[in-house]
């Protein structure tokens, strides 16, 4: 049981480059939600996706872009990566359904920008 | 809006003693509360969560923590510490009818010594 899988794993980048961060549940859940992790600040929302074909804002979403593919895929992209995007990305998902179902996190991409 | 602070971004204990992991949140509305730890170089996994009914909760690993509305509070603890409880630890809130995605603490780093 893979849980939420993340790709890739670390990434370098130079500043004014794109990429996208991948993610994938097999969990049947209906929520997926992008974190940023830096030191001294927990964990900040990005975006997320309640349901397929929904996303929205979350606290930090300035310079990121969202797409859910289908139910099992949400994907990040840094359409012009700067250096103060230099973080640790969670992906996470939820079966949705309320604020109170926990929330499955995968092992993170760590992306550092040049 | 909710919001959480964790008291303490370090905390050491021996092996065999108490550990208290502080956690304090701010909410207009009944909150849902969870601790996650995080491993190196993995994502977060839950440890325990608090939704309505019983306020001491019990979760993984030995751990407990207890919701007290009155102090606003969520610490979480184990009577006796693990070498492999080093880790670090954050508390998370959501809202009941709000957006299901999680706000979290700073996070706690957990040093067992020896």
């Amino acid at each position: 049981n893979a849980g939420v899988t993340q790709t890739p794993k670390f990434q370098v980048l130079k500043t004014g480059q794109s990429m996208t961060l991948q993610c994938a549940q097999d969990m049947n859940h209906n929520s997926m939600y992008w974190y940023r992790q830096d030191p001294g600040m927990g964990l900040r929302l990005i975006y997320y996706s309640a349901s397929e074909g929904t996303t929205d804002k979350g606290e930090v979403p300035n310079g990121y872009n969202v797409s859910r593919l289908n139910k099992r895929e949400f994907s990040l992209r840094l359409e012009s990566a700067a250096p103060s995007q230099t973080s640790v990305y969670f992906c996470a998902s939820s079966e949705g359904g309320g604020s109170n179902q926990p929330q499955h996190f995968g092992d993170g991409t760590r992306l550092s920008i040049l | 809006a909710q919001s959480v602070t964790q008291l303490g971004s370090h905390v050491s204990v021996s092996e065999g003693a108490l550990v208290l992991l502080r956690c304090n949140y701010s909410s207009s509305v009944p909150p849902y509360l969870f601790w996650y730890v995080q491993y190196p170089n993995q994502g977060l996994q839950l440890l325990l969560k608090y939704t309505t009914g019983a306020t001491l909760v019990k979760g993984i690993n030995g751990f407990e923590a207890e919701f007290k509305k009155s102090e606003t509070s969520f610490h979480l603890t184990k009577p006796s510490a693990h070498m492999s409880d080093a880790a670090e630890y954050f508390c998370a809130v959501s809202v009941q009818g709000g957006r299901r995605a999680l706000t979290f603490g700073s996070g706690t780093r957990l040093q067992v010594q020896p």
